[in-house]
């Protein structure tokens, strides 16, 4: 069964330093998002993107951020310069459509910030 | 915004009973669909079962159904027959006809006792 891969499954960085989260999409999805959630607390929406472009992004999800889709295949979030805050797991999700279709999500990569 | 509200933080079930998770939202949208996510201790999101906001039948997945009443703005889930490999924590998520975030609420941990 397709699924959402991310790469890498943890990452530790250094405060102000640029980290860029990679994930691979299912295959035939055209819908592309990225959630995170700060231990103990709910999952919170970041971005999504569409035919190469933003189509909806939250307030978290502000200058610091930004996603791209490189190739065919991976769709990434880059945090140009982290904060302590940032510390987080992020989850890229997928799905076919918009609306009604499920979005499926990757396993996620677990930031830590020091 | 959508408010997603999920009141019990635990809940506990014995195996092969059944247990009832609550969640309820707020929204003056008529169309909108709803979902229960499951994220065990690996962390990986994992759906559980959707329902449109158009239907008025219930959806089920197997062990898995909700009660979806519209007017009180209620979506329960309900696990018939517990088994310990549904320990996890439930996310319940709203997202808009017109939108493509998930929201989600804050959660129930439910522990499955032998």
């Amino acid at each position: 069964e397709p699924e959402v891969t991310q790469t890498p499954s943890h990452q530790v960085t250094q405060m102000g330093q640029e980290v860029i989260l990679r994930c691979v999409p299912i295959s035939n999805h055209l819908y592309f998002y990225w959630y995170r959630q700060i231990l103990g607390q709910k999952v919170e929406f970041l971005v999504s993107f569409y035919n190469n472009e933003i189509s909806e992004k939250s307030e978290i999800f502000d200058d610091q951020f930004s996603v791209e889709r490189p190739d065919g295949s991976n769709f990434t979030l880059k945090i140009r310069s982290t904060k302590l805050e940032d510390s987080a797991m992020y989850f890229c999700a997928s799905s076919w459509g918009s609306g009604k279709e499920t979005q499926y999500f990757g396993p996620g990569t677990r930031l830590l910030v020091l | 915004a959508q408010t997603v509200t999920q009141s019990q933080p635990e809940m506990s079930v014995q195996e092969a009973e059944t247990v009832t998770l609550s969640c309820t939202y707020d929204t003056s949208e008529s169309d909108y669909y709803l979902f229960w996510y499951k994220q065990p201790p690996s962390r990986q999101m994992i759906l559980v079962i959707r329902q449109e906001a158009y239907k008025q039948q219930n959806a089920t997945e197997n062990r898995f159904s909700v009660n979806f009443q519209k007017a009180a703005k209620s979506f329960s889930l309900k696990i018939s027959d517990s088994q310990l490999g549904d320990a996890a924590m439930y996310f319940c998520a709203y997202r808009s006809n017109s939108g493509y975030a998930l929201n989600f609420g804050k959660g129930t941990s439910l522990l499955v006792t032998p």
